[in-house]
């Protein structure tokens, strides 16, 4: 069973700072991965999707790496500003739909 | 472009009533999902359709039934309230096969069960 894990639970930085956030999961053989990012009560806004033949996606301060043999992908925010203050969501695909990690709560201080 | 649209927003139930939670999307695309929404438990899945007339069983199907009989729509239905169905449910959609495009995901609904 495919089990995704996201490391830290929550982060606190200081307004301007660069920032990863990580995710890794058991089985390797993924099909997609996808972060989202998820507002208090608020639903699911996709950010970066990346194909098991892609390594990285880059969209705007974000760039998102796979590393599919070590079973681990990382979320790059530069330059933090208190707009991205939010829940971040890994998630990944194979033969079954969308197993999500648990989240990493992100809150940057201006 | 609506996307993904799900209705009600937010419902309050008595244990042991039945509703209908009804989502739409409007991008053509074959799969959808229904999730639900706990705090510490993360997303979980409950049943999803690879198609018009399909359906699946994911992780938590115990308690819903859902009915994808046009292929822009998909259903979950309550027959009968738990508080332990206190959840936000969202509803998602795929292309499907290679799937290109990643996920989209409704706003959520938010059922009380008292």
């Amino acid at each position: 069973k495919q089990e995704v894990t996201q490391i830290p639970a929550a982060l606190s930085v200081p307004e301007g700072e660069n920032l990863v956030l990580n995710c890794s999961f058991t089985d390797s053989a993924i099909y997609n991965l996808q972060w989202f990012r998820q507002d208090p009560g608020k639903g699911l806004t996709s950010l970066l999707l990346i194909q098991s033949s892609q390594r990285e996606q880059t969209s705007g301060r974000l760039n998102a790496s796979l590393d599919k043999s070590s079973g681990r992908s990382t979320l790059y925010i530069a330059a933090s500003q208190p707009g991205d203050s939010a829940t971040y969501l890994c998630a990944v695909e194979r033969n079954t739909p969308l197993v999500f990690g648990k989240g990493t709560r992100l809150s940057v201080i201006a | 472009n609506a996307g993904v649209t799900q209705t009600p927003k937010f419902r309050v139930l008595k244990t042991g009533q039945s509703m209908t939670l009804l989502c739409a999307q409007d991008m053509n695309h074959e799969y959808m999902y229904w999730y639900r929404q706990d705090p510490g438990m993360g997303l979980r899945l409950i049943h999803y359709s690879v198609g018009e007339g399909t359906t699946a069983k994911g992780e938590v199907p115990d308690g819903y039934n859902v009915s994808r009989l046009k292929k822009q729509n998909f259903l979950l239905g309550l027959e009968s309230a738990a508080p332990s169905q206190t959840s936000v449910y969202f509803c998602a959609s795929t292309e499907g096969g290679v799937d290109l495009s990643g996920y989209t995901f409704g706003s959520g609904t938010r059922l009380t069960v008292v």
